[in-house]
């Protein structure tokens, strides 16, 4: 298995206030992405970083921020959380060594809630 | 707007049958199509690959379809067992390994 951990697994948390999720990768792997899976919608890609401190936007990136100061960690944060970020979080990363199509492979995710 | 689509929102099988799930995709750009299996409370797993220039790939029980001037791609699993029970993802790629993912198929294979 791919050497990503995710910090929480689990959180609850109130409206307006700012959340931190952690993504930590063991594989020295230059693309890391971060991710929001809801029902009905599958996968969808919030941010996503190219190597360190080089990110841009996903599908879905209004109300979050990143940020990537080493290779290994990349950070994903909800400036003021609202109820309809309440979802399970996933980062995953690839090596695009291996040419277009690598495969990404993904954490075990955050169930994140606000309250 | 749904780029990728997966119209089964289920599937039931008998272990030993073989299982078919289906993808669709309206962007003719996408150059790479991945399928993914997921676990509850895990991670998405990958399973297996196709590029747009091929029309079929293989890797053990699992077969990956694709019908470009249709846009659409199928995943084969011969023969089907308990374990593969999980939900499928179908996703595709448009460059820079951004994936689209559409929104699932959970199987169930039962003995």
């Amino acid at each position: 298995d791919a050497g990503i951990t995710q910090s929480p697994r689990h959180k609850v948390t109130e409206t307006g206030t700012p959340v931190t999720l952690r993504c930590h990768q063991t594989e020295n792997h230059r693309y890391m992405y971060w991710y929001r899976q809801d029902p009905g919608h599958g996968l969808r890609l919030i941010h996503y970083s190219y190597g360190v401190k080089d990110t841009d936007k996903g599908e879905v990136s209004d109300g979050y921020s990143v940020s990537r100061s080493k290779t290994e960690d990349f950070l994903l944060t909800l400036e003021s959380a609202t109820s309809s970020q309440t979802s399970v979080y996933f980062c995953a990363i690839s090596d695009q060594t291996g040419g277009a199509g690598q495969p990404q492979h993904f954490g075990d995710g955050t169930r994140l809630s606000i309250l | 707007d749904q780029q990728v689509k997966q119209n089964s929102p289920s599937l039931s099988v008998q272990e030993g049958r073989i299982s078919i799930l289906n993808c669709d995709y309206t962007n003719s750009m996408f150059d790479y199509f991945l399928w993914y299996k997921k676990y509850p409370a895990e991670g998405p797993t990958f399973l297996i690959s196709i590029s747009s220039i091929k029309d079929k790939n293989e890797d053990g029980r699992f077969t990956v379809f694709l019908n470009k001037s249709a846009k659409h791609l199928s995943l084969h699993i011969v023969p089907s067992q308990p374990g593969d029970s999980a939900v499928y993802f179908c996703a595709a790629s448009g460059g820079f390994q951004k994936l689209v993912f559409g929104t699932g198929t959970r199987l169930l294979v039962s003995p």
